[in-house]
């Protein structure tokens, strides 16, 4: 079955430390995208990438960072800089070339205490 | 930049009820529109695509229209049922494939 995997599904870190949440998707898509949702509002975007070896920043990328190495992954960095880590994470990916349906993994919830 | 907004921010209903809820946006320049259904501590899953040139799509019980020249999206739902519960977000594409969510309207469905 073709779909988006995140893992893990649930994370604990203590503060200060870099964590690594994991985005693999096998639907041959080109774009790939990772997105913050906290409780009672919409995602906002932090880093997205349309291609392999290019990414851009997102609206709330500070804090966060990203590899696009091969096609299929996309992992996310929360690093110690990041203020307010705690929050549910989500990937994304459309086919790209103009093809915007957008599929969902489903998601990593990061706990930092 | 964009901003997308959707109202009620939660809605309950009984069963049987048809319902409407509704998605705006401020900058009209978009290329598509989403809908998409999130259960608890789950990814969206979507519901219907629009395309910016398109005035609705259907899917089983679900009618989305599109008003893009006033920055509106309803999403129609006929003949709710307690499966239907769930949070409902729509979100506009716009330049550099770049996606803008609403906050969501979340759904409850009566027995």
């Amino acid at each position: 079955d073709g779909g988006i995997t995140q893992s893990p599904k649930y994370l604990f870190r203590k503060e200060g430390q870099n964590v690594t949440l994991s985005c693999e998707q096998n639907l041959n898509h080109d774009a790939m995208y990772w997105y913050r949702q906290d409780p009672g509002q919409g995602l906002r975007l932090i880093y997205y990438s349309q291609i392999v070896n290019d990414f851009q920043k997102g609206d709330i990328a500070e804090g966060y960072s990203v590899s696009r190495e091969k096609k299929e992954s996309f992992p996310l960095t929360v690093t110690s800089a990041q203020k307010n880590p705690t929050a549910f994470y989500l990937c994304a990916s459309t086919l790209g070339a103009g093809r915007t349906e957008q599929y969902f993994g489903p998601g990593t919830r990061l706990t930092v205490t | 930049k964009q901003e997308v907004t959707q109202i009620p921010a939660a809605l309950s209903v009984p069963e049987g009820e048809n319902l409407v809820l509704n998605c705006s946006f401020t900058d009209s320049a978009i290329y598509n529109l989403q809908w998409f259904r999130q259960d608890p501590g789950k990814g969206l899953t979507s519901l219907l695509l629009i395309q910016s040139s398109q005035r609705e799509q259907t899917s089983g019980r679900l009618n989305a229209s599109l008003d893009k020249s006033s920055g509106r999206s309803t999403l129609y739902i006929a003949a709710s049922q307690p499966g239907d519960s769930a949070t409902y977000l729509c979100a506009v594409t716009g330049n550099f494939n770049k996606f803008y969510f609403g906050s969501g309207t979340k759904l409850n469905v009566k027995p």
